[in-house]
């Protein structure tokens, strides 16, 4: 079954401190892995976008790395912000599909404290 | 504005009732998806059009739940008598292309419903 899970569940964490959210992933065929932002009350935002080939890529802050032979992915946050509290939700498009089919993680809910 | 837009943001119905719920996708997409998100969970699939095709229906809890989109452009959610069950947040996410293969989904901000 296609599956994304991610951890911790929930953190919190202090502002200026960084800190790395995990996700593991058992959908196959695989073609592309997305990290969401979403804030409370609102609508998920992209943050990146990896395919099979990409070990790393870089947003501001926000450093998203893939291996796609363990089908593991971190979003690393540097010096956190009191923005960066929001749910980050790990995203996997299933390969050989004729449109965007993706499965969705549970998210981590990340609270940043001053 | 330009990003998708959900409408109404919350609404509230006794369970029976029918409720629409209404997305704008952005300008020239061509695909357009709604999701089911329940509380503290990432949100999981309904159904995808593809203009004004609907090809995949399959995450459609019932058959109470119904989707439309006739123009190719604005798309409508109904769900027919109600139950509590039915209560989540109902996001709409539209992309250019779904066949591209690197292309986000962009999100509405969701409508929040709640079945009393």
């Amino acid at each position: 079954k296609n599956q994304v899970e991610q951890s911790p569940q929930s953190l919190i964490i202090l502002e200026g401190k960084n800190c790395t959210l995990q996700c593991n992933y058992t959908v196959s065929p695989f073609s592309n892995l997305r990290w969401y932002k979403q804030d409370t009350g609102r609508g998920p935002v992209s943050l990146t976008i990896m395919t099979f080939s990409e070990n790393t890529k870089s947003n501001g802050r926000y450093t998203a790395t893939l291996d796609a032979d363990t089908k593991q992915s971190s979003l690393h946050i540097t010096a956190s912000q009191l923005s960066d509290s929001a749910s980050y939700i790990c995203v996997v498009r299933v390969g050989k599909t004729s449109y965007d089919k993706v499965i969705f993680g549970p998210g981590t809910s990340l609270s940043v404290i001053p | 504005g330009a990003g998708v837009s959900q409408s109404p943001r919350y609404k509230v119905a006794k369970r029976g009732q029918d409720v629409a719920l209404r997305c704008d996708p952005i300008s020239g997409h061509v695909s357009l998806f709604w999701y089911q998100q329940a509380l503290g969970q990432g949100p999981e699939f309904l159904t995808y059009f593809q203009n004004e095709a609907q090809l995949d229906k399959s995450g459609l809890p019932s058959d109470r739940f119904f989707a439309e989109r006739p123009e190719g452009s604005v798309s409508t959610l109904k769900i027919q008598r109600t139950q509590q069950e039915d209560s989540a947040v109902y996001l709409c996410a539209s992309s250019l292309s779904g066949t591209v293969i690197n292309q986000p989904q962009h999100f509405g901000d969701g409508t929040r419903l709640s079945i009393l």
